[in-house]
């Protein structure tokens, strides 16, 4: 079946330093991508997300390529804020026609904390 | 406000009293789930529907029901609630085509 591996956190970064939050995966065919971010005490929002092999998600500084050939979908942003500090999951999605499609597979999440 | 509302968002019970947690999406999407969120676990789904009168399990749907009589609203019932489904809960919906969803805020629960 599906599953996703994220790098473990906690990760704690200094305000202005680079992040990167690994993320690789296991699936057949051709699944879609997505890094959620959850805030403390909200829900996950939608932070980017990718549907194909080479596509690159992006969205508030943030930005993930999706790499078929590493199974990866690696978030990067070059410099974090404290408004930053939350909690990141990878997540995946069967491609349509599987039948995992609609159901989104979880990484267990990394929390970045970032120190002014 | 396109959104996805949840109720209640804190619920404390006791071992074997029903309970529904509701959830309703103002973005006529025809996609919707149940997630369950646990420390070291991630977010797990329950159950999902592709669209009304049309439910499946998920990976963890034990002790858990589901109906979806409209298109707007899916409710989770937990017949007789145990304390091993003390979790946070999170209902998601998403349009059919696409693999986006759209999360609530969530529904913390405690079983004695």
């Amino acid at each position: 079946g599906n599953s996703v591996t994220q790098m473990e956190g906690p990760v704690t970064l200094s305000e202005e330093a680079f992040l990167t939050i690994n993320c690789t995966y296991t699936a057949t065919g051709y699944p879609s991508l997505f890094w959620y971010v959850q805030y403390p005490g909200e829900g996950l929002q939608l932070l980017l997300k990718a549907t194909k092999a080479d596509d690159k998600g992006s969205n508030k500084g943030f930005e993930a390529t999706y790499r078929k050939e590493t199974t990866s979908f690696h978030l990067e942003k070059g410099s974090v804020q404290v408004s930053d500090s939350a909690v990141y999951f990878c997540a995946l999605s069967g491609d349509a026609g599987g039948t995992s499609y609609g159901k989104l597979t979880f990484g267990q999440g990394t929390i970045l904390t970032v120190h002014p | 406000e396109a959104q996805v509302t949840q109720n209640p968002r804190y619920l404390i019970t006791v071992t074997g009293k029903k309970l529904t947690v509701t959830c309703s999406q103002n973005m006529n999407h025809e996609y919707m789930s149940w997630y369950r969120q646990d420390p070291g676990l991630g977010l797990r789904q329950i159950y999902y529907s592709m669209n009304v009168e049309v439910t499946d399990k998920g990976d963890v749907p034990e002790g858990y029901k589901v109906s979806r009589k409209e298109k707007r609203n899916f409710p989770l019932i937990l017949e007789s609630p145990s304390p091993n489904q003390t979790s946070l809960y999170f209902c998601a919906s998403g349009r059919q085509g696409t693999s986006a969803q759209y999360f609530g805020p969530g529904t913390r629960l405690l079983v004695l």
